[in-house]
Parts: structure tokens; C-alpha cells; sequence
């Protein structure tokens, strides 16, 4: 099973909003609604930050946000931080043998 | 506080085997399935394996299938991944992550694999 299409880098002034998208195919992210989003600073472990395409785990700023339609995800970051400056990995459940897939990774840089 | 420490990494030549090992603490271990994670240099995120809470049914990615084994101990809320034939490509950093419903709710800080001659 390939990897979920994201763009290897996006970017963005502070206090601007973002998107990164996240497609896959009708076989995962369009067939279930179990799409997380994940942040990882360098030489850091990667922390949930959406899961179930849309929810925010406790503690999570809502400037996070996510959404889908058909085989694609989103994730939007409103008000840019300079700590917002990370990776972004997107993962979906796939119901196979191999339950799992993540995206590439986008590089979000804050200017 | 929910946490998970891995450890067990290190280098070793190619055809070597690995035993990584993941602590689990702050959280009813026995209650969640568990996965392995991993990240080449410089690459992004590959699940790796993951094993049902009582330990019935474990999954693997294509490419460590027939090499690796994941398995837990509920008694001792410890998670472990036994490693053998490793390749180059296996060269990661390991990570130990709970899976809560579907999704990896929280991550250790990982172990660094380095399979190199």
C-alpha cells in the first residue's frame, strides 16, 4: 500500500492560516473516517494533535484543525506561532493486514 | 501521566539480531493494543507492527514480515520487538506507541537502530 500524498513543504507568516493536504485513495482515506495528524519538532517524538479526521485530544490549541472530503484530508493551522514550526504527518487506518499508512511529511516553515 | 520508554537499540552488522523493548507507565497496559513505529534518517514515519491487547493477534508491514516479532508482557506492562536478519534499510529510530481506538495516542521518545558492517 503507498504512502498518503503530502506536500514536502508549506509555509506561512505568523499570525496567517494554513493547509496542508493529505490524499490517499477510496481504500483508506476516503473509506474511513480515522484520519490522525501528527507534529513532530526535530529530534523529538511525533505528538497526536488530531485524530478521527477532526478531533482534538485534551490540551490540543484549537488553532488546530482538520477536515475531509472524498480521498483527501486537511489539516488548517490558524493563527501561525513560531512553534508551529515542525513536521506534519498525516495517518489513516486502512483495514487490511497492514492497518496503517502514513504520509510523507510536510515541512512547515513559520517566516 | 501516561508514558512509554524504549530501549534496546544500538548498532549491529547486517544479518544481526535486536531485541528493542518498550516500558509502559500511567495507563492500564493490558487495555490497548500497542504498536512499533519507525523513522529512517531524514525520512518520515513507517508503522512497523502491532499487537492486540491480550496478545492474540499481532500485524506486520510487508517488509519486516518472517524477521521480526512483536510481543508483550501485561505483567510486566513492557512491549518488545525481536529484530533478526537486519538490513540496512531497517536503520531507524524505533518508536513505542499506544494505539487508542484508531489512532497512536501517545509516542516514547524512541531507540536509535543503526544496522551498519
Amino acid at each position: 500500500q503507498s504512502a498518503l500524498t503530502q506536500p514536502a513543504s508549506v509555509s506561512g507568516s505568523p499570525g496567517q492560516s494554513i493547509t496542508i493536504s493529505c490524499t490517499g485513495t477510496s481504500r483508506d482515506v476516503g473509506r474511513y473516517n480515522y484520519v490522525s495528524w501528527y507534529q513532530q519538532h526535530p529530534g523529538k517524538a511525533p505528538k497526536l494533535i488530531i485524530y478521527d479526521v477532526s478531533n482534538r485530544p485534551s490540551g490540543v490549541s484549537s488553532r488546530f484543525s482538520g477536515s475531509k472530503s472524498g480521498n483527501a484530508a486537511s489539516l488548517t493551522i490558524s493563527g501561525l506561532q513560531p512553534e508551529d514550526e515542525a513536521d506534519y504527518y498525516c495517518s489513516s487506518y486502512t483495514g487490511t493486514s497492514s492497518p496503517w499508512i502514513f504520509g510523507g511529511g510536510t515541512k512547515l516553515t513559520v517566516l | 501521566e501516561v508514558q512509554v520508554v524504549e530501549s534496546g537499540g544500538g548498532l549491529v552488522q547486517p544479518g544481526g539480531s535486536l531485541r528493542l523493548s518498550c516500558a509502559a507507565s500511567g495507563f492500564t497496559f493490558s487495555r490497548y493494543w500497542m504498536s512499533w513505529v519507525r523513522q529512517a534518517p531524514g525520512k518520515g514515519l513507517e508503522w512497523v507492527a502491532n499487537i492486540k491487547e491480550d496478545g492474540s493477534v499481532k500485524q506486520y508491514v510487508d517488509s519486516v514480515k518472517g524477521r521480526c516479532t512483536i510481543s508483550r508482557d501485561n505483567a510486566k506492562d513492557s512491549l518488545y520487538l525481536q529484530m533478526n536478519s537486519l538490513r540496512a534499510e531497517d536503520t531507524a529510530v524505533y518508536y513505542c506507541a499506544t494505539n487508542q481506538d484508531y489512532t497512536f495516542s501517545s509516542w516514547g521518545q524512541g531507540t536509535l537502530v543503526i544496522v551498519s558492517s
